[in-house]
This record gives structure tokens, C-alpha cells and sequence, in this order.
């Protein structure tokens, strides 16, 4: 248990669906972030918020959507997904700017798409 | 562009036997290392965080060592245990962003007892 925690663990939807994966950290952490792992790749970080504002894009389709409502929640919002962006998604948080930037992470949801 | 490779890419191994990991990365300029523990189907363990100014760090029987200059850490396990088994990550931070973790594709560890 790493004070990170993601749901839903598992999700299934279609291309054509709108669905959220949702995180939320215990920590007191003020960074957030989303990684795509795919089979075989190493993760891919996506997004990167600090103090709830969006500080890196990484060249993500305009399909995932995050939202961090406050330094403790964070969403990825998902719309007409392609079946090559089933992976497993995780979160992680870490205290942000400073010489020690441990990223502790949530266990991930599993996104399959039809 | 920093790339993180790590070798073996797969290693099997009798319980008690002890064990090197190793990474590699291209870029010298890092903030950190850091040697993460991941169970199939789940998220990541952090195991052992380097800072760019550290040579090593221990955590029970694990130790990470870092030669920046030369761009390489290695994971020791001590006398491994069944339990050992998962894929274990490496990633570093670059320096000058303090966000930013690059990985590598990671290790897969089987300990046979």
C-alpha cells in the first residue's frame, strides 16, 4: 500500500465509449502524474501536474484528457479510444520540486479497448 | 534524448544465489536513480532511491550502486528468495527537470525455489 490508490482496476470499453480512470494519492504530495505501460515498452509518462497545473504534455493524443481538481485527485478522461491504447495506466505522486522527488505509485488500471 | 537500457532482459535463478542487475543510461546529467520492483498486473515499488552525488544506497539485502561518469548502476540481490520475483525497473531523472522519469524496459527476475 503506497498511499496511492487508482480506480477502476480493470476497465473494458469501446472505441466509441467516454469512460474516466481516477486517482487519488494520501501522501500530502503536490505532484501528480499519468504513465502509459504498453506490453513490451518501457512506461511513457503522459501528463505532469504540480500544484494542480499541468506542467508537461508529453506528445499525448488529444483523446486522453486529464484533470487534477486538487493536489490530491487526479482524472484521465478517455474518448473514442483506439484498441492500441490498451495498456495499463498508472498514477504516481511525489513532493514535487525539491532534492528528493521520490514518485510513489498506485497499482494501475488495466484499459482494454474493443 | 535520454535512453535507459537494462540487461538481462530476463534472468532466472536457484533461491540463495545472489545477483547483479544491471543499467545502463545515455545521458550522464541525471538528478537521481532510481530501482523500482514491479508484480505482475500491479503498480510499482520504489526499492532504492540514488541521489547524482551518491555512490550507493542499501535497503536490507538490496544495493544499488551509481558511477554517473560512466553512465551505469547495477541492482545487487543477496541471498534471493522466491519472493524476489518480479520485474524489476530502472529510471533516472534528468537534470534540471525534477519531474521527469525515464525507464527502462526492466528486468524479469525468477527465483526457483
Amino acid at each position: 500500500e503506497t498511499g496511492v490508490t487508482q480506480t477502476p482496476r480493470h476497465l473494458v470499453m469501446g472505441m466509441t465509449n467516454k469512460k474516466s480512470l481516477k486517482c487519488e494519492q494520501h501522501l500530502g504530495h503536490n505532484a501528480m502524474y499519468w504513465y502509459k505501460q504498453s506490453a513490451k515498452k518501457p512506461l511513457e509518462l503522459m501528463f505532469v501536474y504540480s500544484l494542480e497545473e499541468r506542467v508537461e504534455n508529453n506528445s499525448v493524443p488529444s483523446r486522453f484528457s486529464p484533470e487534477c481538481p486538487n493536489s490530491s485527485h487526479l482524472f484521465l478522461h478517455l474518448h473514442t479510444l483506439q484498441p492500441e491504447d490498451s495498456a495499463l495506466y498508472l498514477c504516481a505522486s511525489s513532493q514535487g520540486e525539491g532534492s528528493y522527488n521520490e514518485q510513489f505509485f498506485g497499482p494501475g488500471t488495466r484499459l482494454t479497448v474493443l | 534524448k535520454q535512453e535507459v537500457t537494462q540487461i538481462p532482459a530476463a534472468l532466472s535463478v536457484p533461491e540463495g544465489e545472489n545477483l547483479v542487475l544491471n543499467c545502463s543510461f545515455t545521458d550522464s546529467a541525471i538528478y537521481n536513480l532510481q530501482w523500482f520492483r514491479q508484480d505482475p498486473g500491479k503498480g510499482l515499488t520504489s526499492l532504492l532511491l540514488i541521489q547524482s552525488s551518491q555512490r550507493e544506497q542499501t535497503s536490507g539485502r538490496l544495493n544499488a550502486s551509481l558511477d554517473k561518469s560512466s553512465g551505469r548502476s547495477t541492482l545487487y540481490i543477496a541471498a534471493s528468495q522466491p519472493g524476489d520475483s518480479a520485474t524489476y525497473l530502472c529510471a533516472v531523472v534528468r537534470g534540471g527537470s525534477n519531474y521527469k522519469l525515464t525507464f527502462g524496459k526492466g528486468t524479469l527476475l525468477t527465483v526457483n525455489p
